[in-house]
């Protein structure tokens, strides 16, 4: 099974700091890597495709990156609606797998 | 815009069968664009990919789950369906479905999620 080491495991933020969630593949997944929100209670939303699409209606603020097996998850300016669990998936092969999640909270 | 919606027992026994349903509100399940999966959430835990379906011969499940797992689709109810056999407390968990785009391997629509607690 692919491995998904997701970094930090939380973290604390204010309204308008630039976050960053880093997501390390114990192989390479090419770039089918996908990053989703989770609210408490809800269901995820994807945020990001393929390492760095931005899926439609996300804000422009959320950008995705990828550096061999290390990919990340930018918010450049923190939101209140924002303060949710991150997750990143890869689906370059089956089984998929889920990076372990980042919770922010506020500050 | 589709909306995917789980059903089924929120108490199972254990030793017995989970069985969920997924209906998809618009379109149709046979697109050749989607696959059809199910994610579960064990409670305040993180995500674990299941399995999905493409259609009645074309489908993909977690090892870990595969001796117990099965998957279909009924394209005329525009459902598809979950059975676990044999469980045990640790298949508590909130169970969602949701639509692949296999493309890039995405999901882009999930249902609300069902909670299934296994107890006796």
């Amino acid at each position: 099974d692919i491995l998904m080491t997701q970094s930090p495991a939380s973290l604390s933020a204010s309204v308008g700091d630039r976050v960053t969630i880093t997501c390390r593949a114990s192989q390479s997944i090419r770039r089918f890597l996908n990053w989703y929100q989770q609210m408490p209670g809800k269901a995820p939303r994807l945020l990001i495709y393929a390492a760095s699409n931005l899926q439609d209606e996300v804000p422009s603020r959320f950008s995705g990156s990828e550096s061999g097996t290390d990919f990340t998850l930018t918010i450049s300016s923190l939101q209140p609606e924002d303060f949710a669990t991150y997750y990143c998936h890869q689906s370059y092969s089956t089984p998929w797998t889920f990076g372990q999640g980042t919770k922010v909270d506020l500050k | 815009q589709v909306q995917l919606q789980e059903s089924g027992p929120g108490l199972v026994k254990p030793s017995q069968t989970l069985s969920l349903t997924c209906t998809v509100s618009d379109g149709s399940i046979s697109s050749g664009a989607y696959n059809w999966t199910w994610i579960r959430q064990h409670p305040g835990k993180g995500l674990e990919w299941m399995g999905h379906i493409y259609d009645t011969e074309n489908s993909s499940f977690n090892p870990s789950l595969k001796s117990r797992l099965t998957m279909s689709l009924d394209t005329s109810a525009r459902q598809f369906s979950l059975k676990l056999t044999s469980v045990t407390a640790a298949d508590t968990a909130v169970y969602f479905c949701g639509r692949v785009w296999f493309t890039y391997g995405l999901i882009d629509h999930w249902g609300q999620g069902a909670l299934v607690t296994v107890s006796s």
